[in-house]
């Protein structure tokens, strides 16, 4: 069955660095999108895209968050200057194909920043 | 706006116990209703949807309607397993493409 991924599955950074977290959508769907769940609190939207371009994203998505999709396989979310705040569980999820409302979510990312 | 809320957790019952979870949305228009699980150190799975009024989804044992009347979709399973114990989360979309408004979600443990 095929499945969203995402790498790393853990990341730790230092304030202030970059980060770019990686998503490979089911392979036929279109519609792509990040969400976040800080430690014991709800999954919260962030952003999501479609057409190479961003159709809809939450007052968390400022200047600091961009998200990409370099090549016909992979979606990217780079956070370019990683504050402490950013510590969360990052979920790409995908959409599309025949089932067009269904998202379906990768296993995530950790990412710390200390 | 969009919102769901979910009964607070957690939830803890015995092996075989019935489960309800409940849920109630606030929409506009006719939203397609959502149970998301995360087992511990996972992802998000979809457990099961329905996406118009008086809809069952089903899935592994789990039963939720999709009631207009109430703006509800409560979560339900007859006899419930150590194995269920997780995060169960309700959700919505308004809108065939639009983000996921989840619920704030629900402990579950199991005991034997």
């Amino acid at each position: 069955e095929p499945e969203v991924t995402q790498t790393p599955s853990h990341q730790v950074t230092q304030m202030g660095q970059e980060v770019i977290l990686r998503c490979v959508p089911i392979s036929n769907h279109l519609y792509f999108y990040w969400y976040r769940q800080i430690l014991g609190q709800k999954v919260e939207f962030l952003v999501s895209f479609y057409n190479n371009e961003i159709s809809e994203k939450s007052e968390i998505f400022d200047d600091q968050f961009s998200v990409e999709r370099p090549d016909g396989s992979n979606f990217t979310l780079k956070i370019r200057s990683t504050k402490l705040e950013d510590s969360a569980m990052y979920f790409c999820a995908s959409s599309g194909g025949e089932v067009k409302e269904t998202q379906y979510f990768g296993p995530g990312t950790r990412l710390l920043v200390l | 706006g969009n919102s769901v809320t979910q009964m607070e957790g957690p939830v803890t019952l015995s092996e075989e116990a019935f489960l309800t979870i409940n849920c109630t949305y606030t929409a506009t228009g006719y939203p397609s209703l959502f149970w998301y699980v995360q087992y511990p150190g996972e992802g998000l799975q979809l457990l099961l949807k329905a996406t118009k009024a008086d809809d069952k989804g089903s899935n592994k044992g789990f039963e939720a309607t999709y009631r207009k009347e109430t703006t509800s979709f409560h979560l339900e399973k007859g006899s419930v397993q150590v194995s269920d114990s997780a995060v169960y989360f309700c959700a919505l979309i308004s809108g065939g493409y639009n983000k996921l408004i989840f619920g704030a979600g629900t402990r579950l443990a199991v005991h034997p």
